[in-house]
């Protein structure tokens, strides 16, 4: 079955850097994008944006430009990603999410992995 | 801050029916995009339950519906039950933003 697995909770000082990781199992990893969604605390949805598996190719959203980096390792049909320079309000859980590409939905889910920005 | 908007919070009954509405523009759900729904439950990760506008994945029951007219969606949530309470977010894609957006969230409270 589709599987996305991610890494675990975080706790990281303000500045530092932090590189969720996001294992894909039980499809073809280079048939789908991966895609980051970040949630504050008591927050809504917020797409980060995309990684084409095939080209390695990113987009970012607005607002996640600069600090935030989306790569692969195809070899290990994982995704990442890196934040740097972290901030007090860089505190969320971050999830991975496949789509087809195009204009499409996400249709299957990492458990997310929440990221703790604190002195 | 979303380009879509969603009321903040909706109750019912078991056994009533709610609607949730997902009001875009013309740069996303009125430029023809197809909207999407989830279902986050408390502490879980968010759940596809309607995709192109109105398709039910496998497992989603039928109870769940949705819709698109102009500018706008909804989802429809028919014989509420006590594990129909939830988050649910709207997603679309946005022309202007060249990037997938979601809505607001609404939450779902039986009573």
């Amino acid at each position: 079955q589709v599987q996305l697995v991610q890494s675990g909770s975080e706790l990281k000082k303000p500045g530092a850097s932090v590189k969720v990781s996001c294992k894909a199992s039980g499809y073809s990893f280079t048939k789908y994008g991966i895609n980051w969604v970040r949630q504050a605390p008591g927050q809504g949805l917020q797409w980060m944006g995309r990684i084409n598996t095939n080209t390695a190719n990113p987009t970012y959203a607005q607002g996640f430009t600069g600090r935030f980096v989306f790569s692969l390792d195809t070899s290990v049909t994982t995704a990442y990603l890196q934040i740097t320079g972290l901030k007090a309000d860089d505190t969320a859980v971050y999830y991975c999410a496949r789509d087809l590409g195009g204009y499409d939905y996400f249709d299957s889910w990492g458990q997310g992995s929440l990221v703790t920005v604190s002195s | 801050q979303s380009v879509l908007t969603q009321p903040p919070s909706l109750s019912g009954a078991p056994g009533q029916r709610v609607t949730i509405s997902c009001t875009g523009s013309s740069s996303n759900i009125g430029a023809g995009y197809d909207v999407h729904w989830y279902q986050q439950l408390p502490g879980t990760a968010p759940k596809l339950l309607i995709s192109g506008n109105n398709i039910r994945p496998s497992g989603v029951p039928d109870r769940f519906s949705g819709s698109k007219s102009g500018t706008s969606a909804s989802l429809a949530i028919t014989g509420l039950q006590a594990e129909d309470e939830a988050d649910y977010y709207c997603q679309s894609y946005d022309s202007s933003l060249s990037g997938y957006v979601f809505g607001t969230g609404t939450r779902v409270t039986v009573l």
